[in-house]
C-alpha cells in the first residue's frame, strides 16, 4: 500500500544535541511538508519542498533544517538552536501544482527532551 | 491572511446522538476546504473535502457543505459511534507557497468523545 512512513515513533533529545526525524513516501508525490503539533493547537508549517534539491521555510523554521536529496525522502533535523522542541511532528505529501489536492500524513514522531 | 475557526471542545455525546462541529473560515478568493480526523497517537487522515461553493463532501456518514455566503464548512453526522471519538480538524488550502505547492491552514481542532 502507498503511504508515508515516519520514524522513529518516539524520540528523545539531550541538551545540545541535534536529532533527525525520517520521512519516506511511496505515493510518487512531488511536494512534501513538515508540521509541528502542540497540545490544543492546530498544525504549524515548518518546512516544505516542491521538488528535489529545493525547499522553503514555513511559518516556524527557526531551529530546524531539512534536505531533499530524493523525491521520496524529506528528513527533518531538530537542532540544538530549537529551545522548545517537545512536540508531535507530522510529515505530509501531496501532488504539486494543484491547490485542491489533499495532503496525506504519516503517523508522526513524538519528540521529548531528556 | 487565511484563518480557520473551530468550535472548542471537548464535545461529549452519547452513542447515536447527532453531531455538528462548527467551522468558519477567512480567505480571499476560492479556497478548497477539508476535514481531517486524528485518532489518539496517530497522524491525520483526510475525512472529506469540498473544492467549490455548494459542494458537499461526505465519507463514513460524515457530511459538510461548502457555504461561501456564510464562509462555513460545518461537519455533521446523524448518529455517532464510540469509534468516532477523535480530534477533528477543519482546514483550507489556497495560498500558493513560494515555488508552488499548497499551504494548509488548520483550525485548532475539536475533540469528540462518544460514550455508551
Amino acid at each position: 500500500d502507498g503511504g508515508i512512513t515516519q520514524s522513529p515513533k518516539y524520540l528523545f533529545r539531550k541538551e545540545g544535541q541535534n536529532v533527525t526525524l525520517s520521512c519516506e513516501q511511496n505515493l510518487n508525490h512531488d511536494a512534501m511538508y513538515w508540521y509541528r503539533q502542540d497540545p490544543g493547537q492546530g498544525l504549524r508549517l515548518i518546512y516544505y519542498s516542491q521538488i528535489v534539491n529545493d525547499f522553503q521555510k514555513g511559518d516556524i523554521a527557526e531551529g530546524y533544517s531539512v534536505s531533499r536529496e530524493k523525491k521520496e525522502s524529506f528528513p527533518l533535523t531538530v537542532t540544538s538552536a530549537q529551545k522548545n522542541p517537545t512536540a508531535f511532528y507530522l510529515c505530509a505529501s501531496s501532488m504539486a501544482g494543484r491547490s485542491n489536492q489533499p495532503q496525506h500524513f504519516g503517523d508522526g514522531t513524538r519528540l521529548s527532551i531528556l | 491572511g487565511d484563518s480557520v475557526t473551530q468550535m472548542e471542545g471537548p464535545v461529549t455525546l452519547s452513542e447515536e446522538a447527532c453531531l455538528t462541529i462548527n467551522c468558519t473560515y477567512t480567505a480571499t478568493g476560492y479556497p478548497s476546504l477539508f476535514w481531517y480526523v486524528q485518532y489518539p497517537g496517530e497522524g491525520l487522515q483526510l475525512l472529506l473535502k469540498a473544492t467549490k461553493a455548494d459542494d458537499k463532501g461526505s465519507n463514513k456518514g460524515f457530511e459538510a457543505t461548502y457555504r461561501k455566503e456564510t464562509t462555513s464548512f460545518h461537519l455533521e453526522k446523524g448518529s455517532v459511534q464510540v469509534s468516532d471519538s477523535a480530534v477533528y480538524f477543519c482546514a483550507l488550502t489556497q495560498t500558493w507557497l513560494t515555488g508552488g505547492g499548497n499551504k494548509l491552514t488548520f483550525g485548532t481542532g475539536t475533540q469528540l468523545k462518544v460514550e455508551l
